[in-house]
C-alpha cells in the first residue's frame, strides 16, 4: 500500500452518528495531520498529532495515532450534514527546509439527514 | 483570520502555452509550497520554497516548472509549456517558522488549470 491510505474510501452515515476513518502509512513520521476538502475546494487543516502523542481531541474530532502499527484514525462524533466532505490524512517528514506533506487517497464522507 | 489567496480561480490555456499561477501566502510565514491534485487523485507535493530558494522538489517538478517570490508577498508557479497532463487543481500553501506552529500548512482555495 502507498503512504497514507485511508479506509474506507467512502462512508455514508446518518446525521448524529459517529464517523470513523482510518489511515495507514509506511515510513517514519514526525507528525500526522488530517485535512478536510469540500468538493472542488481547498484543503482545510483539522488536527495535527505528533509522533509522541497517542490521542488528541478538538471539538467533535478525536484522532488516535499508533506508531507501532503505523496507523491513525479520525473520529467525528455526532456528525452533521455539513461534515460531508473528503477527509485526508497527511504525513510529515520534516527536514530543514520545511514540511513536505504526503497525502493519502482520502475518505469521502456523506452525512445524510 | 489570515488566509492564503490564489489567483486566478480558474484558468484555461492551450497546450504549449505558458501559465503563471499566483499565490499570496499568509504574511510572516516563512515556508511556501505548491501541490497539485489531478481530478479524482491524491494531492501531490510539487515543491517547497524557503529563504528564497527551492528546498525540495518532487519528480513532477521538472524543468518546465519554476517558482518565484518576486516581492515580499507573492509566490508564483510558472509552467513554461503546458501539457494536457498538467490539467489539475493547483494548491499553494504556507507555514510559519517550524518551531512555533510551523508544522501546520495553510492552503489556498486552489487554481483549476485546464489545458486544451
Amino acid at each position: 500500500s502507498q503512504q497514507g491510505e485511508e479506509d474506507p474510501q467512502a462512508l455514508s452515515i446518518q446525521e448524529g452518528e459517529n464517523a470513523t476513518m482510518n489511515c495507514s502509512y509506511k515510513t517514519s513520521i514526525n507528525n500526522l495531520q488530517w485535512y478536510r476538502q469540500n468538493s472542488g475546494r481547498g484543503l482545510v487543516h483539522l488536527i495535527l498529532i505528533r509522533s509522541n502523542e497517542r490521542e488528541k481531541h478538538s471539538g467533535r474530532l478525536r484522532v488516535t495515532l499508533d506508531t507501532s502499527k503505523k496507523s491513525s484514525s479520525l473520529l467525528i462524533t455526532a456528525s452533521r450534514a455539513a461534515d460531508t466532505a473528503s477527509y485526508f490524512c497527511a504525513t510529515v517528514e520534516q527536514w530543514g527546509g520545511g514540511n513536505k506533506l504526503t497525502f493519502g487517497t482520502g475518505t469521502q464522507l456523506k452525512v445524510e439527514l | 483570520e489570515p488566509e492564503v489567496t490564489q489567483t486566478p480561480s480558474h484558468q484555461v490555456t492551450q497546450m504549449g502555452q505558458e501559465v503563471i499561477l499566483r499565490c499570496v501566502p499568509i504574511s510572516n510565514h516563512l515556508y511556501f509550497y505548491w501541490y497539485r491534485q489531478i481530478l479524482g487523485q491524491k494531492v501531490e507535493f510539487l515543491v517547497s520554497f524557503y529563504n528564497n530558494e527551492i528546498s525540495e522538489k518532487s519528480e513532477i517538478f521538472d524543468d518546465q516548472f519554476s517558482v518565484e517570490r518576486p516581492d515580499g508577498s507573492n509566490f508564483t508557479l510558472k509552467i513554461r509549456s503546458t501539457k494536457l497532463e498538467d490539467s489539475a487543481m493547483y494548491f499553494c500553501a504556507s507555514s510559519p517558522a517550524l518551531r512555533t506552529r510551523g508544522q501546520t500548512q495553510y492552503f489556498g482555495p486552489g487554481t483549476r488549470l485546464l489545458v486544451l
